[in-house]
């Protein structure tokens, strides 16, 4: 069955950055669109950024342009997220989820990371 | 930027009833690109509806999408104890490519 296992959240102070990673199992990990898409407590959800199944095709939401990294690595089966210059409205739970093919909505998702950014 | 609307915002309903959720969006949605999500306190969302009208893998047929170009609807028949959450709609197409609905919350009455 598809699991998607995300790691790497944490307390982080403004400005400063972490490294989130997301391990996929139970598909073909190379042959899917990947994303992250993120929830501040007690909001919405916002989607981040997506890489496609070769990360030749990379995407990125305004509010982390330039900030944010996504890549992944389909030996270890596993997504990526650089987060830098974070500040307090980076503070969000993040999730890891597939995109499905030819319908781009996104049909597994894993059980997220919690970022706190604060002082 | 198409950006969901959602309405309402929240509905109180009992058990039984029927929920009947909007989202429109602000430019033409391609149907294939229309999705509904239900999320649960402390979970992650759950894929409902895809393509705008198929269900997804496990979901019971009391859940059924609808719509086109900018009014799209999730209608659940019957609800259930365990669909009291919050729906979300999300669009694929355009700049950013991914937008989500702020959401409908479904209570108990």
């Amino acid at each position: 069955q598809v699991q998607l296992v995300e790691s790497g959240g944490g307390l982080v102070k403004p400005g400063g950055s972490l490294r989130l990673s997301c391990v996929a199992s139970g598909f073909t990990f190379s042959d899917y669109y990947m994303s992250w898409i993120r929830q501040a407590p007690g909001k919405g959800l916002e989607w981040v950024s997506y890489i496609s199944g070769s990360g030749d095709i990379i995407y990125y939401a305004d509010s982390v342009e330039g900030r944010f990294t996504i890549s992944r690595g389909n030996a270890k089966n596993s997504l990526y997220l650089e987060v830098n210059s974070l500040r307090a409205e980076d503070t969000a739970v993040y999730y890891c989820a597939r995109l499905s093919r030819g319908y781009y909505d996104f049909d597994y998702w894993g059980q997220g990371t919690l970022v706190t950014v604060s002082s | 930027e198409i950006v969901l609307t959602q309405s309402p915002g929240t509905l109180s309903l009992s058990p039984g009833e029927r929920a009947t959720l909007s989202c429109r969006a602000s430019q033409s949605v391609s149907s294939n690109y229309l999705a509904w999500y239900q999320q649960k306190p402390g979970q992650a969302p759950r894929l409902l509806i895809y393509g705008a009208s198929s269900r997804a893998a496990g979901i019971p047929d009391r859940f059924s999408g609808s719509g086109s170009g900018t009014d799209f609807t999730l209608t659940i028949s019957r609800l259930e104890p365990e669909d009291f959450a919050v729906y979300y709609c999300q669009q694929y197409g355009g700049s950013p490519p991914v937008t989500f609905g702020p959401g409908t919350k479904v209570d108990i009455k």
